[in-house]
Protein backbone atom coordinates (compact mmCIF):
# COMPACT_ATOMS: atom_id res chain seq x y z
CA UNK A 1 0.00 0.00 0.00
CA UNK A 2 1.35 3.19 -1.46
CA UNK A 3 2.50 5.52 1.53
CA UNK A 4 2.28 9.08 -0.25
CA UNK A 5 0.72 8.88 -3.71
CA UNK A 6 0.73 11.23 -6.96
CA UNK A 7 -1.15 10.99 -10.08
CA UNK A 8 -0.05 11.21 -12.98
CA UNK A 9 3.32 9.93 -13.08
CA UNK A 10 3.74 11.50 -15.94
CA UNK A 11 2.16 14.39 -17.75
CA UNK A 12 2.77 15.95 -20.73
CA UNK A 13 0.85 19.66 -22.28
CA UNK A 14 1.01 22.23 -24.17
CA UNK A 15 2.15 25.88 -23.08
CA UNK A 16 -1.40 27.36 -22.21
CA UNK A 17 -3.07 24.86 -20.97
CA UNK A 18 -4.39 24.14 -17.31
CA UNK A 19 -4.00 20.77 -15.36
CA UNK A 20 -3.50 19.40 -12.08
CA UNK A 21 -1.67 16.75 -10.20
CA UNK A 22 -3.22 14.97 -7.37
CA UNK A 23 -1.90 13.61 -4.05
CA UNK A 24 -3.20 11.25 -1.44
CA UNK A 25 -1.41 10.17 2.00
CA UNK A 26 -2.70 6.91 4.22
CA UNK A 27 -0.20 7.49 6.87
CA UNK A 28 -2.63 9.77 9.16
CA UNK A 29 -0.08 12.65 8.36
CA UNK A 30 -1.44 16.21 9.43
CA UNK A 31 1.00 17.94 7.39
CA UNK A 32 1.45 17.94 3.43
CA UNK A 33 3.84 19.55 1.12
CA UNK A 34 4.60 19.88 -2.69
CA UNK A 35 7.88 20.70 -3.98
CA UNK A 36 9.47 21.60 -7.07
CA UNK A 37 12.42 19.33 -9.00
CA UNK A 38 14.28 21.34 -11.78
CA UNK A 39 16.66 19.47 -14.30
CA UNK A 40 19.57 20.00 -11.92
CA UNK A 41 17.75 18.01 -9.24
CA UNK A 42 17.51 20.68 -7.08
CA UNK A 43 14.22 20.48 -4.86
CA UNK A 44 12.51 23.74 -3.37
CA UNK A 45 9.57 23.78 -1.78
CA UNK A 46 6.38 25.33 -2.74
CA UNK A 47 3.66 24.86 -0.40
CA UNK A 48 2.99 23.62 2.74
CA UNK A 49 -0.35 22.45 4.41
CA UNK A 50 -1.62 21.44 8.10
CA UNK A 51 -4.91 20.19 8.41
CA UNK A 52 -6.15 21.75 5.56
CA UNK A 53 -4.78 25.53 6.45
CA UNK A 54 -1.73 26.32 4.22
CA UNK A 55 0.86 27.52 6.41
CA UNK A 56 3.97 27.76 3.55
CA UNK A 57 3.79 29.73 0.29
CA UNK A 58 7.33 30.36 -0.90
CA UNK A 59 6.94 33.00 -3.51
CA UNK A 60 5.04 30.71 -6.44
CA UNK A 61 3.34 32.54 -9.29
CA UNK A 62 -0.39 32.49 -8.41
CA UNK A 63 -0.81 30.91 -11.75
CA UNK A 64 -0.09 27.68 -8.95
CA UNK A 65 -2.99 26.47 -6.55
CA UNK A 66 -2.97 23.83 -4.06
CA UNK A 67 -6.24 22.92 -2.55
CA UNK A 68 -6.29 20.25 0.21
CA UNK A 69 -9.68 18.93 0.75
CA UNK A 70 -9.16 17.05 3.77
CA UNK A 71 -5.91 16.47 5.97
CA UNK A 72 -5.04 13.24 3.65
CA UNK A 73 -5.32 15.20 0.42
CA UNK A 74 -3.54 18.15 -1.40
CA UNK A 75 -3.60 19.03 -4.87
CA UNK A 76 -1.76 21.24 -7.30
CA UNK A 77 -4.00 23.00 -10.42
CA UNK A 78 -1.29 25.17 -12.42
CA UNK A 79 -3.37 27.83 -14.81
CA UNK A 80 -1.50 28.68 -18.05
CA UNK A 81 1.39 26.50 -18.00
CA UNK A 82 5.00 27.81 -19.20
CA UNK A 83 8.15 25.99 -20.68
CA UNK A 84 9.88 27.08 -17.09
CA UNK A 85 7.25 24.63 -15.05
CA UNK A 86 8.73 21.64 -17.20
CA UNK A 87 9.77 19.85 -13.75
CA UNK A 88 9.15 17.14 -11.44
CA UNK A 89 6.89 17.82 -8.94
CA UNK A 90 6.90 15.80 -5.48
CA UNK A 91 4.46 15.27 -2.88
CA UNK A 92 5.53 14.83 0.46
CA UNK A 93 3.91 14.12 4.57
CA UNK A 94 4.71 14.27 7.51
CA UNK A 95 3.51 13.65 11.01
CA UNK A 96 3.18 17.30 12.41
CA UNK A 97 4.30 20.53 10.17
CA UNK A 98 8.26 20.50 10.02
CA UNK A 99 8.30 16.99 11.43
CA UNK A 100 11.41 15.16 11.41
CA UNK A 101 11.28 13.74 8.31
CA UNK A 102 9.26 13.65 5.16
CA UNK A 103 7.26 10.85 3.39
CA UNK A 104 7.81 11.67 0.13
CA UNK A 105 5.64 10.08 -3.40
CA UNK A 106 7.56 8.78 -6.62
CA UNK A 107 7.51 12.53 -8.33
CA UNK A 108 4.97 13.36 -10.80
CA UNK A 109 6.90 14.45 -14.35
CA UNK A 110 5.73 17.68 -16.03
CA UNK A 111 6.56 18.21 -19.76
CA UNK A 112 5.16 21.75 -21.26
CA UNK A 113 5.63 21.56 -24.97
CA UNK B 1 19.48 31.42 2.56
CA UNK B 2 18.67 28.83 0.43
CA UNK B 3 20.93 26.85 -1.57
CA UNK B 4 21.52 27.75 -5.19
CA UNK B 5 21.02 25.06 -8.17
CA UNK B 6 24.51 24.42 -9.30
CA UNK B 7 25.90 21.70 -12.06
CA UNK B 8 25.06 18.19 -9.71
CA UNK B 9 28.30 17.19 -8.66
CA UNK B 10 29.38 13.38 -9.01
CA UNK B 11 31.22 11.13 -6.62
CA UNK B 12 32.10 7.98 -8.60
CA UNK B 13 33.67 5.23 -5.45
CA UNK B 14 34.99 1.66 -6.49
CA UNK B 15 32.74 -1.17 -5.22
CA UNK B 16 33.65 -2.20 -1.51
CA UNK B 17 35.12 0.77 -0.78
CA UNK B 18 33.85 3.82 1.55
CA UNK B 19 31.77 6.95 0.09
CA UNK B 20 32.04 10.33 1.97
CA UNK B 21 29.91 12.79 1.15
CA UNK B 22 29.73 16.57 1.57
CA UNK B 23 26.90 19.16 2.00
CA UNK B 24 27.49 22.77 3.49
CA UNK B 25 24.38 24.51 4.83
CA UNK B 26 23.11 27.71 5.01
CA UNK B 27 21.47 28.90 8.67
CA UNK B 28 23.45 28.64 11.36
CA UNK B 29 20.29 28.31 13.50
CA UNK B 30 19.33 25.42 11.90
CA UNK B 31 18.82 22.28 14.68
CA UNK B 32 18.32 19.70 12.82
CA UNK B 33 19.23 17.76 9.83
CA UNK B 34 18.34 15.06 7.46
CA UNK B 35 20.40 12.82 4.65
CA UNK B 36 17.89 11.46 1.78
CA UNK B 37 19.01 9.03 -1.23
CA UNK B 38 17.06 9.23 -3.94
CA UNK B 39 16.86 6.91 -6.85
CA UNK B 40 16.12 6.89 -10.36
CA UNK B 41 12.33 8.03 -10.86
CA UNK B 42 11.94 7.79 -7.50
CA UNK B 43 11.24 10.30 -4.67
CA UNK B 44 13.65 11.56 -1.64
CA UNK B 45 13.74 8.56 0.69
CA UNK B 46 14.93 9.11 4.74
CA UNK B 47 18.42 7.43 5.41
CA UNK B 48 19.17 8.86 8.91
CA UNK B 49 19.23 12.37 10.75
CA UNK B 50 20.86 14.12 13.40
CA UNK B 51 20.29 17.06 15.79
CA UNK B 52 22.47 20.14 16.18
CA UNK B 53 23.81 19.06 19.99
CA UNK B 54 25.57 15.64 18.60
CA UNK B 55 28.56 15.67 16.15
CA UNK B 56 28.04 12.13 15.14
CA UNK B 57 25.16 9.10 14.69
CA UNK B 58 25.77 6.36 13.29
CA UNK B 59 23.09 3.77 11.32
CA UNK B 60 23.62 0.36 9.48
CA UNK B 61 26.77 1.21 7.29
CA UNK B 62 26.15 5.07 7.21
CA UNK B 63 27.16 7.97 9.54
CA UNK B 64 26.81 11.47 9.69
CA UNK B 65 28.82 13.98 10.99
CA UNK B 66 28.30 17.15 11.45
CA UNK B 67 30.17 19.86 12.43
CA UNK B 68 28.24 23.66 13.34
CA UNK B 69 31.56 25.99 13.50
CA UNK B 70 31.64 25.55 9.29
CA UNK B 71 28.31 24.76 9.09
CA UNK B 72 29.30 21.53 7.42
CA UNK B 73 27.97 18.17 6.99
CA UNK B 74 28.85 14.73 5.82
CA UNK B 75 27.48 11.33 4.67
CA UNK B 76 29.71 8.03 5.04
CA UNK B 77 29.04 5.32 3.76
CA UNK B 78 31.04 2.15 4.61
CA UNK B 79 31.78 -0.97 2.11
CA UNK B 80 29.58 1.37 -1.18
CA UNK B 81 27.47 -1.17 -2.84
CA UNK B 82 25.64 -0.64 -6.50
CA UNK B 83 22.43 -0.27 -4.76
CA UNK B 84 23.59 2.85 -3.28
CA UNK B 85 24.16 4.87 -6.51
CA UNK B 86 21.87 7.18 -6.19
CA UNK B 87 21.80 11.51 -5.46
CA UNK B 88 22.10 12.06 -2.04
CA UNK B 89 20.49 15.41 -0.29
CA UNK B 90 21.00 16.93 2.85
CA UNK B 91 18.22 19.07 4.30
CA UNK B 92 18.31 21.30 6.89
CA UNK B 93 15.27 22.07 9.18
CA UNK B 94 14.06 25.84 9.10
CA UNK B 95 10.80 26.59 10.90
CA UNK B 96 7.89 24.35 9.20
CA UNK B 97 9.97 23.43 6.34
CA UNK B 98 13.11 21.90 5.05
CA UNK B 99 15.63 23.24 2.65
CA UNK B 100 17.37 20.87 0.68
CA UNK B 101 21.33 21.03 -0.21
CA UNK B 102 22.47 21.22 -3.80
CA UNK B 103 22.60 17.03 -4.07
CA UNK B 104 25.84 14.54 -4.83
CA UNK B 105 25.31 11.89 -7.07
CA UNK B 106 26.99 8.58 -6.59
CA UNK B 107 28.36 6.21 -9.12
CA UNK B 108 29.45 2.50 -7.46
CA UNK B 109 31.94 1.15 -9.90
CA UNK B 110 32.25 -2.20 -10.08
Amino acid sequence: DTAVSQTPKYLVTQMGNDKSIKCEQNLGHDTMYWYKQDSKKFLKIMFSYNNKELIINETVPNRFSPKSPDKAHLNLHINSLELGDSAVYFCASSQVAGGEGYTFGSGTRLTVV
Amino acid sequence: GESVGLHLPTLSVQEGDNSIINCAYSNSASDYFIWYKQESGKGPQFIIDIRSNMDKRQGQRVTVLLNKTVKHLSLQIAATQPGDSAVYFCAEKEDYKYIFGTGTRLKVLA
